[in-house]
């Protein structure tokens, strides 16, 4: 079982709110990561973490933000949430390997914006 | 796009079948991963295997890797209605710096 969790499961809000999804993790892994899945779909890479203060864009532009303040901490925000925002989001750990190692993660939160 | 391209996209079979799902890449890897996904939920990792390695065995599953057709097989031998689920390979490309996956294999497992 992994130890990385993800709150809140599911969020539905309004337009134009801001929201953090929380994601922590007890392993002590460096790489932290957050993807993007709609239902049925690949998942696509919007942010990730090589350790604290370190952060970085992925594939897929997104309008969230991302801090690593703390090694076990990696939350995603949304300044003002719009329905395009409307997905699953994964967040994900790995050991700081030589390439990339088995990724752990949690069980999503899954996020409405009405 | 460097992505994995898998197939089927979703296959049915029967308690007790054999499930074949493929997975293909355009460039040199570092390792291939296959990931499950159940409906609405995180992926769990199954399998990693190294470029250097054709074969990995782990319990009912069976992956194969051919690197000169950049393919990789994953087999689940006496399926169950457990394994209904999403899988999904993931390459680490070579000097990519990212991991990249593909674009699933929706399974169902009749009993």
């Amino acid at each position: 079982e992994a130890d990385i969790y993800q709150t809140p499961r599911y969020l539905v809000i309004g337009t134009g709110k801001k929201i953090t999804l929380e994601c922590s993790q007890t392993m002590g892994h460096d790489k932290m990561y957050w993807y993007q899945q709609d239902p049925g779909m690949e998942l696509h890479l919007i942010h990730y973490s090589y350790g604290v203060n370190s952060t970085e864009k992925g594939d897929l532009s997104s309008e969230s933000t991302v801090s690593r303040i703390r090694t076990e901490h990696f939350p995603l925000t949304l300044e003002s949430a719009r329905p395009s925002h409307t997905s699953q989001y994964l967040c994900a750990s790995s050991e700081l390997g030589q390439g990339f190692e088995k990724l752990f993660f949690g069980s999503g939160t899954q996020l409405s914006v009405l | 796009s460097q992505q994995g391209e898998e197939d089927p996209q979703a296959l049915s079979i029967q308690e007790g079948e054999n499930a074949t799902m493929n997975c293909s890449y355009k460039t040199s890897i570092n390792n291939l991963q296959w990931y499950r996904q159940n409906s609405g939920r995180g992926l769990v990792h199954l399998i990693l295997i190294r470029s250097n390695e054709r074969e990995k065995h782990s319990g009912r599953l069976r992956v194969t890797l051919d690197t000169s057709k950049k393919s990789s097989s994953l087999l689940i031998t006496a399926s169950r209605a457990a394994d209904t689920a999403s899988y999904f390979c993931a390459t680490d490309f070579t000097g990519f710096q990212k991991l990249v996956f593909g674009t699933g294999t929706r399974l169902l497992v009749s009993p």
